[in-house]
């Protein structure tokens, strides 16, 4: 099946930092990408929806000027996580459709583990 | 607006056990339904899927019908086994729908014992 690499896997960084998370469909052009926050008890948060070209769509209560996503590409997504508190510390899963209709799946990247100290 | 619920878990079987996790959902029209399967650490992969009523998926011995009468679908394996121990999302896309995003359920965690 089709390929989305999310890079890197894990990632400690310093609060009050950046971290940029990358995100790409290795073998398919990807129309919309998706940002997911995964949280303890295993329930996945949708954070955006961006589509190439244009501004991600963000869901009720994800900031906005937080948590940068930028889709430049038909194969690369990027979300950057700016000024990161301990609170943000998550497992953060990119996934990737194509333009092929509501009856196809969508792929996900191996997340990546962010944990701020 | 369109949603999934599945059972909540943890779910715990011996091995070579009889699996079912339910799953329904609410939606308008003719959903496409998914089953994804994420081993810890690790992103989600896609397990089955079914796009029209009374179809069955099925891969790696688990099964899943989209039962329209009922809204269902449910996930069911006849034997699992220890590698099956994973977390598992039930997911609808919306026929139609304007952005493309699935629907996901909060996941049920299956822990198998040998």
């Amino acid at each position: 099946g089709a390929v989305v690499s999310q890079h890197p896997s894990r990632v400690i960084c310093k609060s009050g930092t950046s971290v940029k998370i990358e995100c790409r469909s290795l073998d398919f052009q990807a129309t919309t990408m998706f940002w997911y926050r995964q949280f303890p008890k295993q329930s996945l948060m949708l954070m955006a929806t961006s589509n190439e070209g244009s501004k991600a769509t963000y869901e009720q209560g994800v900031e906005k000027d937080k948590f940068l996503i930028n889709h430049a590409s038909l194969t690369l997504s990027t979300l950057t996580v700016t000024s990161a508190h301990p609170e943000d510390s998550s497992f953060y899963i990119c996934s990737a459709r194509g333009d092929a209709g509501w009856n196809t799946e969508a792929f996900f990247g191996q997340g990546t583990r962010l944990t701020v100290v | 607006g369109d949603s999934v619920t599945q059972m909540e878990g943890p779910v715990t079987l011996s091995e070579e056990a009889f699996l079912t996790i339910n799953c329904t959902y609410t939606a308008t029209g003719y959903p496409s339904l998914f089953w994804y399967v994420q081993y810890p650490g690790e992103g989600l992969q896609l397990l089955l899927k079914a796009t029209k009523a009374d179809d069955k998926g099925s891969n790696k011995g688990f099964e899943a019908t989209y039962r329209k009468e009922t809204t269902s679908f449910h996930l069911e394996k006849g034997s699992v086994q220890v590698s099956d121990s994973a977390v598992y999302f039930c997911a609808l896309s919306p026929y139609g729908g304007a952005t493309n995003k699935l629907i996901f359920g909060t996941g049920t965690l299956l822990a198998v014992q040998p």
